[in-house]
């Protein structure tokens, strides 16, 4: 692994399914973001980890959860999926949370929910 | 609340041509600057940033300065070239560790 990766690279999902989107970082870094990008739209932030046993809220965190054991892994969870979380989903790292800092995407998962 | 406008596309310009992407924001606080850049079909990369007020930021060609008095960060590049065709995201960081993005601007630059 170099870098951040997403899993999967696409889905689609029933309505009412719950789903789980991973991410993984191999910087050790301390901060990890979960953004959707929808057209028109950017990116809005869903939630946030500062470190590894924390996390916050976003601009647009309703319908999803997430969980940061370690520094390595922060998955996204959609407990309940709607049509309106249809969305490319990036996942980010960076090094703190300081201001200065850039972050460090992955790829993206692209997820459709009919 | 934090707030990043960008201006709105898509842009075309003809290769070699001069871009400017205007980018100006509200924050409170003083935060850092950046601009990524999103090729099709994949995530964001940092282009250049900017963490203090007069600074100037660059990077292949692309340049963009923090200027407080206006609350701007407008991205700038002399003579763009086929390969920078991509999306364009202005973004602001706050030392509370979040983060604004703008809406992100297409540009297509033609042979």
């Amino acid at each position: 692994i170099a870098g951040i990766t997403q899993a999967p690279t696409s889905q689609i999902l029933a309505a009412g399914r719950r789903m789980t989107l991973r991410c993984t970082q191999d910087m050790r870094h301390n901060a990890m973001y979960w953004y959707r990008q929808d057209l028109g739209l950017g990116l809005r932030l869903i939630h946030y980890s500062n470190t590894a046993g924390t996390t916050g809220k976003g601009e647009v965190p309703d319908g999803y959860s997430v969980s940061r054991a370690n520094t390595d892994d922060f998955p996204l969870t959609l407990a309940s999926a709607v049509p309106s979380q249809t969305s490319v989903y990036f996942c980010a790292s960076s090094l703190t949370s300081g201001g200065a800092n850039e972050q460090f995407f992955g790829p993206g998962t692209r997820l459709t929910v009919l | 609340g934090n707030s990043v406008t960008q201006m709105e596309g898509p842009v075309t310009l003809s290769e070699e041509a001069f871009l400017t992407i205007n980018c100006t924001y509200t924050a409170t606080g003083y935060p850092s600057l950046f601009w990524y850049v999103q090729y099709p079909g994949e995530g964001l990369q940092l282009l250049l940033k900017a963490t203090k007020a007069d600074d100037k930021g660059s990077n292949k060609g692309f340049e963009a300065t923090y200027r407080k008095e206006t609350t701007s960060f407008h991205l700038e590049k002399g003579s763009v070239q086929v390969s920078d065709s991509a999306v364009y995201f202005c973004a602001l960081y706050t030392n509370a560790g979040k983060s604004t993005f703008g809406d992100g601007t297409t540009l297509t630059v033609k042979p």
